[in-house]
């Protein structure tokens, strides 16, 4: 069971606003800084969020994470059909010394 | 550009060790280090360990610290990870991704390898 705790799905259609919420506790997203990943099948992972709210370069604007308290959320505005992907959210654990991932939430575009 | 290459797809029986190599280029090796990571069927990402590209220093994850080793050829710009006494569950993806390290931030893991498969069955 995973430390952190992310929704199994979510989806939308072109051009919606999706948004994937990952709530932990204190001893991760309380008091360490939040990351997201996206995954498609057959694919590496690619990094889409770092320290909270900071795209990388050549990550669309249209995605946006966030954190309040132990939880974090990552939106993604006018939802593309290249979106549809496993998006995961990750962040260090105190009591681990390491990080730990939610268990990853599949968006669909319908 | 950055690179990771990962060697191919395993398949091994119970009780038997793995060993996956990451070769990377396109930055410098020691600036950075590299994390190991794997996602089993059905299952989410789960991190391994890291090891320094520059010292060698390792963290590896608590559950996993009695059977995992990670080693680095600075030569090469390779990174290692052997998994021993195998067991079923470890049938995984395992991924490799450069790892830079800041004591405020953690790991980033910016640039990941393709994954390769490793197949634990009797």
């Amino acid at each position: 069971q995973s430390m952190l705790t992310q929704p199994p799905s979510a989806s939308g259609t072109p051009g919606q606003r999706v948004t994937i919420s990952c709530s932990g506790s204190s001893s991760n997203i309380g008091g360490n800084y939040v990351f997201w990943y996206q995954h498609l099948p057959g694919t590496a992972p690619k990094l889409l969020i770092h320290t909270n709210n900071k795209r990388p370069s050549g990550v669309p604007d249209r995605f946006s994470g966030s954190k309040s308290g132990t939880s974090a959320s990552l939106s993604i505005n006018g939802l593309r059909s290249e979106d549809e992907a496993s998006y995961y959210c990750a962040a260090w654990e105190d009591s681990l010394r390491g990080p730990v991932f939610g268990g990853g939430t599949k968006v669909t575009v319908l | 550009q950055v690179q990771l290459v990962q060697s191919g797809d395993e398949v091994k029986k119970p009780g038997a060790s793995v060993k996956v190599s990451c070769k990377t280029s396109g930055y410098t090796f020691t600036s950075y280090g590299v994390s190991w990571l794997r996602q089993a069927p059905g299952q989410g990402l789960e991190w391994l360990g890291w090891i320094s590209g520059y010292s060698g220093d390792t963290n590896y994850a608590q559950r996993l610290q009695d059977r995992v080793t990670m080693t680095t050829d600075t030569a090469t710009s390779t990174a290692f990870m052997e998994l021993r006494s195998l067991k079923s569950d470890d049938t995984a993806v395992y991924y490799c991704a450069r790892a830079g390290y800041d004591v405020l931030t953690g790991y980033t893991f910016d640039f990941w390898g393709p994954g390769s498969l490793v197949t634990v069955s009797s």
